[in-house]
């Protein structure tokens, strides 16, 4: 277990609508980033907090937003969605930044957008 | 935005032998290598990472060889079990210590 909370596991919706996903980082965690898996992309990164401020952004589409709270609990948020956001969408936190913090993932979001 | 190509994109292996999966990069900036391993319902976990001021890392039975001049690195799975069958993935970090940036993946099938 990484200690990485991520809710819901599976999230089913149509087009169009919008739809919140949210993480907790492991315990001491400062900084969290948010990454979309998909079969013909892979893993591709879209955001990244740190201590509630925004320090990166990847492949993050206009209709996608995030934020991390004071608790550094992070939501990520979709809308207006397509068929073409149906992946699995995972966070991941770190101590801090740089080579010395690794990476710990959680186990998803699973979302299906019908 | 691929800054990182890893291949083969799948690999079957027989028990006891030996895995190979290769990642190349482009950016020289890059400055940290960690490999992540996933199972079927899980998130990445680290495997292992390499710095390129080394050649070779080396833990258990996996081991990363790193080529600076060349720009690629590779993944090593001595002596392969049923176990290891899962999918991997490099990556790469600059200096920045923004996000890591991902190959593709390899599924890797290891049979009995």
């Amino acid at each position: 277990d990484s200690g990485v909370t991520q809710t819901p596991k599976h999230l089913i919706t149509a087009t169009g609508q919008r739809v919140t996903l949210r993480c907790s980082p492991r315990s001491g965690d400062l900084s969290v980033y948010w990454y979309q898996q998909s079969l013909d992309q892979g893993l591709q990164f879209l955001i990244q907090y740190y201590n509630g401020e925004e320090r990166a952004k990847g492949n993050i589409l206009e209709r996608f937003s995030a934020q991390q709270f004071p608790d550094l609990h992070s939501e990520l948020n979709l809308s207006s969605l397509e068929l073409g956001d149906s992946a699995l969408y995972f966070c991941a936190s770190s101590v801090a930044e740089g080579m010395g913090s690794p990476l710990h993932f959680g186990n998803g979001t699973r979302l299906t957008v019908t | 935005q691929q800054q990182v190509k890893q291949s083969p994109q799948s690999l079957i292996v027989q028990k006891g032998g030996i895995s190979i999966i290769n990642c190349a990069y482009e950016n020289t900036a890059f400055d940290y290598f960690p490999w992540y391993q996933q199972f079927p319902g899980k998130g990445p976990a680290l495997l292992i990472a390499i710095r390129p001021d080394v050649s070779e890392k080396k833990e258990g039975r996996f081991t990363i060889s790193f080529n600076k001049s060349a720009k690629q690195f590779s993944l090593h799975i001595m002596d392969s079990q049923p176990g290891d069958s899962a999918t991997y993935f490099c990556a790469a970090r600059n200096q920045a210590g923004t996000a890591l940036i991902f190959g593709k993946g390899t599924t890797l099938s290891v049979s009995s």
